[in-house]
């Protein structure tokens, strides 16, 4: 049974460039959220996609937007990329409807930010 | 809005003791559930423990167990017979009927020999 993946592992990137994470949730569920890790920090929730709609979405700026296709997949983009978005970032899938909605979480994509 | 608070930022264990790990939180939710998340070095986030709001008897996996303190909005972990591999961040974490997970800042448990 195939585990929640990412890709890719790392990134490098520049100021004011934009990114893309992609995330494959775990067999038989429906339902992909992001969350952003800082050093030393817990992760904080950016967004939640179900039936391929934003259905919840935490703190954070417009430069973060996602996708989720047909297939349950999902991509996280930030735009605009500042120093300060330097992180790790976490996949978790989940199934709707249970409760609770237990997210199940990926390896996750470190992003650095130069 | 939900907060939770982890107190303990690092905290030391020797092989084969029992230690517990603290956590508090705050909701307006009347149902809710709360996490334990383990994340090694490797860094994949692993569920250790759940416990629901509404049953009052603790949660138990394995070596791993809850004290659940509704009243006083508490959360801790007991880790029994420690491990080396029980050597990780580990995650407290809040989630009502938005689904979204609220964590805490972690505390980072070293197991020695």
């Amino acid at each position: 049974d195939a585990g929640v993946t990412q890709s890719p592992t790392h990134l490098i990137k520049t100021r004011g460039q934009q990114v893309t994470l992609r995330c494959s949730p775990k067999s038989g569920h429906d339902t992909v959220s992001w969350y952003q890790q800082a050093l030393g920090q817990g992760p904080q929730f950016i967004f939640q996609y179900y039936e391929e709609e934003e259905r919840q979405r935490g703190n954070f700026p417009d430069r973060f937007s996602g996708h989720q296709f047909p297939n349950y997949s999902s991509e996280l983009n930030v735009n605009a990329l500042l120093l300060g978005d330097s992180a790790l970032y976490l996949c978790a899938s989940s199934l709707a409807g249970g409760w609770p909605d237990t997210q199940y979480f990926g390896p996750g994509t470190r992003l650095t930010v130069l | 809005a939900q907060t939770v608070t982890q107190s303990q930022p690092e905290m030391s264990v020797q092989e084969a003791e029992t230690v517990t790990l603290s956590c508090t939180y705050d909701t307006s939710e009347s149902n809710y559930y709360l996490f334990w998340y383990k994340q090694p070095p490797s860094r994949q986030m692993i569920l250790v423990i759940r416990q629901e709001a509404y049953k009052q008897q603790n949660a138990t996996e394995n070596r791993f167990s809850v004290n659940f303190q509704k009243a006083a909005k508490s959360f801790s972990l007991k880790i029994s017979d420690s491990q080396l591999g029980d050597t990780a961040m580990y995650f407290c974490a809040l989630t009502g009927t938005a689904s979204k997970l609220t964590f805490g800042t972690g505390t980072r448990l070293q197991v020695t020999l």
